[in-house]
């Protein structure tokens, strides 16, 4: 089983709707979770932290399921400003905090 | 608010030659890294630090040197340049334990 897997997509959603979209970590000892975005050819910036009771910022809500070892990323009112590449980033604090990044989720939102 | 500087952004090298891929920081920060992406791909560990005078190997370490001579800056060394090594790069910084990474603009290395 790889590292973290996520859906590369694209996922294309019309401009206002939602969307979701998950992250599996095969490392249970992962201790930090966070998602980044990448727009293209730009570097990876930090979205938002993930937190184990679950956190909102805004139009963004991001979960923890230790148990399934998942975390997801909800996207409500979509803007075409949201159109990027979306990584799931953990940290193993006892691998010298070193951060393992998924592929992206490719997100398009279109009018 | 500088925050992670990478030069140059953009470079050409023919095989064989060697170049030096700066980094340098402001946030006084302990633990830097360094990053490829290969188009479509996602990013892998060159080399990280957790300190000045530190260095560890990460994923993808071969044909790549670094150096921590201080807290501030972080440079990756190319010896040899290989078109298998044509990709973007990403310099990163993170301060306390379980912080999030910040990171430079990239540098895009083209070897021909």
């Amino acid at each position: 089983r790889k590292e973290v897997e996520q859906d590369p997509g694209p996922f294309n959603v019309p401009e206002g709707a939602t969307v979701a979209f998950n992250c599996t970590y095969s490392n249970s000892a992962s201790q930090s979770f966070f998602w980044y975005r990448q727009d293209c050819r730009k570097e990876p910036k930090l979205l938002m932290s993930v937190y184990s009771s679950g956190n909102e910022d805004g139009r963004f809500t991001a979960q923890l399921n230790r148990a399934s070892q998942y975390i997801s990323l909800l996207i409500r009112d979509s803007k075409l400003s949201d159109s990027a590449t979306y990584l799931c980033v953990f940290l193993i604090k006892a691998a010298g905090n070193k951060l393992t990044f998924g592929g992206g989720t490719r997100v398009l939102v279109k009018p | 608010n500088a925050g992670v500087t990478q030069t140059p952004k953009f470079r050409i090298l023919k095989i064989g030659q060697s170049m030096t891929l700066q980094c340098t920081q402001d946030m006084n920060h302990n633990y830097m890294y360094w990053y490829r992406q290969d188009p479509g791909m996602g990013l892998k560990l060159i080399y990280y630090s957790v300190g000045a005078g530190i260095t560890d190997k990460g994923e993808v370490p071969n044909g790549y040197n670094v150096s921590r001579s201080t807290t501030e800056d972080f440079p990756l060394r190319l010896e040899l340049a290989a078109p298998s090594q044509t990709s973007v790069y990403f310099c990163a910084a993170q301060g306390e334990d379980s912080q999030p990474q910040h990171f430079g603009d990239g540098t895009r290395l083209s070897i021909l």
